[in-house]
């Protein structure tokens, strides 16, 4: 069964930083693009980055470039987005997601909460 | 950058009427990497559409999806009590930007 599990999420202060993670199993992890994908309380959703195939093809959102970086590890099949200088307005739930042919995100994770306040 | 316009904001329809839900780019998008979700209260999003018009896997045949260009419309045939979520279009672009639209809330 395929699974995208994320944890690391937290309260923060701003300026502060955090490492999210994905595991992911039940797929090949190694041959997709990968995503991060947020969502503010009560609000719609923001693709923040994706990575391709062997650390390919690295993308972030204008709103979090030279803040955020991606990454992967395909010998343990995880993601994960270094977070550094926070703000409150990075407040969300982060989704995890795998990217399919078309562009579509067709796994997601069920979401780990980061909350940057003081 | 595109921007994806969701309409209406807020639907409000029975069990077993119709629902047309509409997505529209401010410049024409690649029908190819237009796709709908679909979002119920504290749950990750689920992938109902792909491609505009192809089914994800296990979503039922009263979900589908159409159009091209600047106009994209998802059609549910005849609404379930399972149904009233909040759906969102994404478009996967150039240099592999992603865009959302601000999402429809589809209510009883």
């Amino acid at each position: 069964e395929m699974q995208l599990v994320e944890s690391g999420g937290g309260l923060v202060t701003p300026g502060g930083s955090l490492r999210l993670s994905c595991a992911a199993s039940g797929f090949p992890f190694s041959t997709y693009t990968m995503n991060w994908v947020r969502q503010p309380p009560g609000k719609g959703l923001e693709w923040v980055s994706s990575i391709g195939p062997s650390n390919t093809d690295i993308f972030h959102a204008d709103s979090v470039k030279g803040r955020f970086t991606i990454s992967r590890d395909d010998a343990k099949s995880s993601l994960y987005l270094q977070m550094n200088s926070l703000r409150a307005e990075d407040t969300a739930v982060y989704y995890c997601a795998r990217q399919g042919g078309a562009g579509q995100f067709d796994y997601w994770g069920q979401g780990t909460l980061v909350t940057v306040s003081s | 950058e595109i921007v994806l316009t969701q309409s209406p904001g807020t639907l409000s329809l029975s069990p077993g009427e119709r629902a047309t839900l509409s997505c529209r780019a401010s410049q024409s998008v690649n029908s190819n990497y237009l796709a709908w979700y679909q979002q119920k209260p504290g749950q990750a999003p689920r992938l109902l559409i792909y491609g505009a018009s192809s089914r994800a896997t296990s979503i039922a045949d009263r979900f589908s999806g159409s159009g091209s260009g600047t106009d994209f419309t998802l059609t549910i045939s005849r609404l379930e009590p399972e149904d009233f979520a909040v759906y969102y279009c994404q478009e996967h672009g150039s240099s592999a930007r992603n865009t959302f639209g601000q999402g429809t809330k589809l209510e009883i």
